[in-house]
Order: structure tokens, then C-alpha cells, then sequence
């Protein structure tokens, strides 16, 4: 099993392009999440879907969309990258209700 | 306040000696007590999961939780150069339908030879 994998693993964007991060787990989990990671700031929640079809929003969804159309795909995506969205972001996911995370390598954003 | 302290560090220690990190939280609801350790430039990866009061052991690792001070130790015995990683805690619970999962900002950890 690759387990969750992310990509890019790196990018650079300037203020006002959008892109789309990718997310892909083959453990056959319910429960998926993204977060963003900044320092001082700990692992912040931004969107998370239960299941295929479904999605809610966490603690930071400002500025970002996400869609789940299969179980194993999570995509976030960046609608007008600012840089306060310059950040380290973590895609995971989970057994339903379990709690119990597997994360990805994550992805370093900068936007300039 | 927070839902879920944890002191930055940076932790220095030699290696072999015990370490021991912290977390304390405020919500009592809290029912699930993790330790993740994360490498530099990667995704944190699960060390221990807890669901009780008390001790739950795994190799060099202790995790600890006490309810009733709203307080959550990793002992790490015989530290190797290895562990030098940041580790989070974190703790979820049942909310409704939902579960909600807080994470700590998490403790540098350097161990040196």
C-alpha cells in the first residue's frame, strides 16, 4: 500500500492564480481531511469529507474548495492563492470515527 | 485559552536520557489521546494511541493520561538521535455526529550524541 500519497510536493504561485492539490489513499478510509500546518500554529483543519459525496468545512476554509467524488480522491483546491495561504499542507485519512490519522508527505506552498 | 497547550520547546537532551513531553487540555469531552511524531519536511506519523486513564506502553515509549487533570505525558526512555523530531498530541472526541480532533503546535525534540 502506498498509503496517502500528495502532490506536488513543492509549488509557487503568485497572488491571484488558483491550483488544485492533489490527494490520493488506497486504505479504502471513509474519513478524509485537510489541514494546514504553520508555525506556532499547530495542524489547523480546513476541509473534511466522511464519504464519497460528502464534505463540510473545518476550522480555516476560507479561500479553498474541495470536492469527493470517489473514496479514494480528496483534491483541494486554491481559488485566488494569497500569501497568507503560504503554508505546509497536509492531506489525511481515517477509518470512520476512529480518529486514528494516517497523513501525507505533504505539500509546501509559497505564494508570492 | 486553547483547547490543547503544548510547549514549543525546543527540547535538548543527551542521548540515553528519559524525556518527557506534555500536553494539557481544557475540554473534559476529550476521549482519545494520541502522540504523533513528525520528521522534518514530513507528515506526522501515529506513536501512540490511547483511550483511558493511566499507561499504555510500547517499546522505549510510555504514554500517559490523567482525566482528571486534564494532562497527557510521552516518556521516552533511552532517546536516541533518532527521536529528534517534533512530536503533537492530539485528543478528539464524539460531538454530536461528528468527531472533532485537536492537535497540539507540537515540541521540538533534539537529541545529541
Amino acid at each position: 500500500n502506498a498509503g496517502v500519497t500528495q502532490t506536488p510536493k513543492f509549488q509557487v504561485l503568485k497572488t491571484g492564480q488558483s491550483m488544485t492539490l492533489q490527494c490520493a489513499q488506497d486504505m479504502n478510509h471513509e474519513y478524509m481531511s485537510w489541514y494546514r500546518q504553520d508555525p506556532g500554529m499547530g495542524l489547523r483543519l480546513i476541509h473534511y469529507s466522511v464519504g464519497a459525496g460528502i464534505t463540510d468545512q473545518g476550522e480555516v476554509p476560507n479561500g479553498y474548495n474541495v470536492s469527493r467524488s470517489t473514496t479514494e480522491d480528496f483534491p483541494l483546491r486554491l481559488l485566488s492563492a494569497a500569501p497568507s495561504q503560504t503554508s505546509v499542507y497536509f492531506c489525511a485519512s481515517n477509518l470512520q470515527g476512529a480518529s486514528e490519522q494516517y497523513f501525507g508527505p505533504g505539500t509546501r506552498l509559497t505564494v508570492t | 485559552q486553547k483547547e490543547v497547550e503544548q510547549d514549543p520547546g525546543p527540547l535538548s537532551v543527551p542521548e540515553g536520557a528519559i524525556v518527557s513531553l506534555n500536553c494539557t487540555y481544557s475540554n473534559s469531552a476529550f476521549q482519545y489521546f494520541m502522540w504523533y511524531r513528525q520528521y522534518s519536511r514530513k507528515g506526522p506519523e501515529l506513536l501512540m494511541y490511547t483511550y483511558s486513564s493511566g499507561n499504555k506502553e510500547d517499546g522505549r515509549f510510555t504514554a500517559q493520561v490523567d482525566k482528571s487533570s486534564k494532562y497527557i505525558s510521552l516518556f521516552i526512555r533511552d532517546s536516541q538521535p533518532s527521536d529528534s523530531a517534533t512530536y503533537l498530541c492530539a485528543m478528539s472526541a464524539y460531538f454530536g455526529n461528528t468527531d472533532k480532533l485537536i492537535f497540539g503546535t507540537g515540541t521540538r525534540l533534539q537529541v545529541f550524541p
